[in-house]
């Protein structure tokens, strides 16, 4: 089956701007996380869903960093007002709890480019 | 969130067995230890986890210490498709799942 992916792979946008990115997670999975990435750092936690609601966003950086999970599957990760410091890759993983390991299946990632 | 440290950088030769060190030593009882690996421009993909006893699987094995406050994960056959950087993580499953990244090890392997 497919695994997680994530639109678009790529993502150059201004200063200032709005940027959507999208994730679509492994059919099933009720676990949806959101992290990102900076050059040569380890992934750092924003966000993780479980179904539709929120289940912790202790790690979103500030309140222009938003995301959603609508039906329980795809999410949408917003930035406003984008900063040069928000240029990272993005990564969005999902898993389907209790299956004994809680094995998280990453996507390739959004690498967001803020000129 | 309990921290662990792992050395920054290992190299191995090819098809030679490569162990990777962790060191967790505020590791609580509740803490599992799972591994995920990175390759060059790919996410990180689960390989291992364990909680007390020794485990295997088709990727590698974990070795965890008697007291738990360090692991090894252990490559028996290093490949060049082995080369990534290689995350030893402490999960809590009351805290959601979430994954809490270190630093790393970044290991390269030579024909």
């Amino acid at each position: 089956g497919a695994g997680v992916s994530q639109t678009p792979s790529n993502k150059v946008t201004e200063k200032g701007k709005y940027v959507e990115l999208r994730c679509d997670p492994i059919s099933g999975h009720t676990a949806l996380y959101w992290y990102r990435q900076s050059l040569g750092q380890g992934p750092e936690f924003l966000i993780y869903f479980q179904g539709t609601g929120a289940a912790d966003d202790s790690g979103l950086p500030n309140d222009r960093f938003f995301a959603v999970r609508p039906e329980g599957s795809v999410s949408t990760l917003k930035i406003q007002r984008t900063e040069r410091g928000d240029s990272a890759v993005y990564l969005c993983a999902s898993s389907q709890p209790g299956t004994g390991t809680n094995e998280q299946f990453f996507g390739p990632g959004t690498r967001l480019t803020v000129l | 969130d309990a921290k662990t440290t792992q050395p920054n950088s290992m190299e191995s030769n090819e098809e030679e067995p490569v162990h990777l060190p962790c060191n967790h030593s505020t590791i609580s009882g509740t803490d599992y230890i799972h591994w995920y690996r990175q390759l060059p421009s790919q996410g990180p993909e689960y390989v291992i986890h364990g909680l007390t006893s020794n485990v295997n699987n088709r990727m590698a094995s974990l070795a965890i210490a008697e007291d738990r406050k360090s692991s090894t994960l252990i490559l028996h056959r290093a490949t060049l498709r082995d080369a990534a950087v290689y995350y030893c993580i402490l999960l809590r499953y009351n805290q959601g799942g979430k994954l809490i990244f270190g630093q790393g090890t970044e290991l390269s392997v030579k024909p």
